[in-house]
């Protein structure tokens, strides 16, 4: 079963811009956090934001969690060709035994 | 370097072979799970382990089976009884310290497809 969904499914940007993905879930989470992911590559983590967190920051990405809308967003800024990849958000439900949910993914193609 | 090693890096079968994927990590992780990719499918979960001699089915492990008599060794095996085994295959673990999971840390993949 797949809990998050990011949104949108394909994302193409000029080098430079800014970066938006969505992920939106069902039921109460304890964390959630965003992978990449290169082509043909195993994942590699990112950030994990907490329950009880609304922001956090890590070099050009930020991180928001709205748990009332049950969504989180990554933003990348000022984007690098370097940085085209697949990015996937993850859910741990509260209660889950040790397990995390990956969404689907989204293709951010960054042009140079 | 610490890290999960994964391999083969590709494998081709057979239909009705079974196949044995290895996964090894020096991380000292007790907690360790295999996850099958396919195209716009995201990642599905296998099977995991939180600690030795003990696994538990994943959403998806019909047709896999797993051993884990090591802390650092965590094999799949796929076997005949899996319908469509052409994907990719990620190992990965995570420390157990701190409660609730934290982050994974992914191999490089195995990419299997049969013939």
């Amino acid at each position: 079963s797949q809990q998050g969904e990011e949104d949108p499914q394909a994302l193409s940007i000029q080098e430079g811009e800014n970066a938006t993905m969505n992920c939106s879930y069902k039921t109460s989470i304890n964390n959630l956090q965003w992978y990449r992911q290169n082509s043909g590559r195993g994942l590699v983590h990112l950030i994990l934001i907490r329950s009880n967190e609304r922001e956090k920051h890590s070099g050009r990405l930020r991180v928001t969690l709205d748990t009332s809308k049950k969504s989180s967003s990554l933003l990348i800024t000022a984007s690098r060709a370097a940085d085209t990849a697949s990015y996937f958000c993850a859910t741990v439900n509260t209660g889950a035994n040790s397990k995390l949910t990956f969404g689907k993914g989204i293709t951010l193609s960054v042009r140079p | 370097d610490g890290g999960i090693t994964q391999s083969p890096k590709y494998l081709f079968r057979k239909e009705g072979q079974n196949v044995t994927l290895s996964c090894e990590q020096n991380l000292n992780h007790d907690a360790m799970y295999w996850y099958r990719q396919d195209p716009g499918q995201g990642l599905r979960l296998i099977y995991y382990s939180q600690i030795v001699n003990d696994f538990q089915k994943g959403d998806i492990a019909e047709g896999y089976s797993v051993s884990r008599e090591k802390k650092e060794s965590f094999p799949l095996t796929v076997t005949s009884a899996q319908k469509n085994p052409t994907a990719f295959y990620l190992c990965a673990s995570r420390s157990t310290s701190g409660g609730f999971p934290g982050e994974l840390f992914f191999g490089e993949g195995s990419r299997l497809t049969v013939l």
